[in-house]
């Protein structure tokens, strides 16, 4: 079974300028998670779809940043303008369902802003 | 709100050594708790999981046990190896909701 995948694996960028995220979950889960790990601290959790829709965003900066999974299936994560403090890895996930099910996490794409 | 709390690293172990690395957690209900491991330049792997007071996770030679009257989810491997050298997450997720909710990580390097 393929995992989560995601694309670019590294970006670099000036702040001010934007740049985009995709993932791909596992085939048939319903649930996709965006997180930011910032170097030295444990993920946080940005945003969540169920299919299509958003169930938790509460964590989103929505002045710069954006999301969509406009099919139920793939995902992209955008930021602009980005800022220094927006370095981080940022990481896709995706689960069967909701609630309790286990999070399966894709390789990453690591942001550098500079 | 939900917390966890990880010792911290970098923990440096020679091969075949004893690993623990401490997890207690702070949330509302009964959570499931959950180690992950982060090999250099990859994603979130999940190693383990415990969803109810008493369970124990295994995988690949690391345990760990769901303590309910000491909120500890405690990560052991009897003998480390270099390939363990990684960074391990302990995360904790409640209710119905799914975020997930995780400790700053543990670097472990393991040397010959």
């Amino acid at each position: 079974e393929a995992g989560v995948a995601q694309s670019p694996r590294y970006k670099i960028i000036e702040k001010r300028q934007s740049v985009a995220f995709w993932c791909n979950p596992i085939s048939g889960h319903a649930t996709l998670y965006w997180y930011q790990q910032i170097l030295g601290q444990g993920p946080k959790l940005l945003i969540q779809f169920q299919n299509n829709g958003v169930v938790d965003d509460s964590q989103l900066p929505k002045d710069r940043f954006s999301a969509e999974r406009l099919k139920g299936v793939d995902s992209t994560l955008k930021i602009q303008p980005a800022k220094l403090e927006d370095s981080a890895v940022y990481l896709c996930a995706s689960s069967q369902g909701q609630g309790r099910e286990t999070q399966y996490f894709g390789p990453g794409t690591r942001l550098l802003v500079l | 709100g939900d917390s966890v709390t990880q010792m911290e690293g970098p923990v440096t172990l020679s091969e075949e050594a004893f690993l623990t690395i401490n997890c207690t957690y702070t949330a509302t209900g009964y959570p499931s708790l959950f180690w992950y491991v982060q090999y250099p330049g990859e994603g979130l792997q999940l190693l383990l999981k415990a969803t109810k007071a008493d369970d124990k996770g295994s995988n690949k030679g690391f345990e760990a046990t769901y303590r309910k009257e000491t909120t500890s989810f405690h990560l052991e491997k009897g003998s480390v190896q270099v390939s363990d050298s990684a960074v391990y997450f302990c995360a904790l997720l409640t209710g119905t909701a799914s975020k997930l909710t995780f400790g700053t990580g543990t670097r472990l390097q393991v040397t010959l």
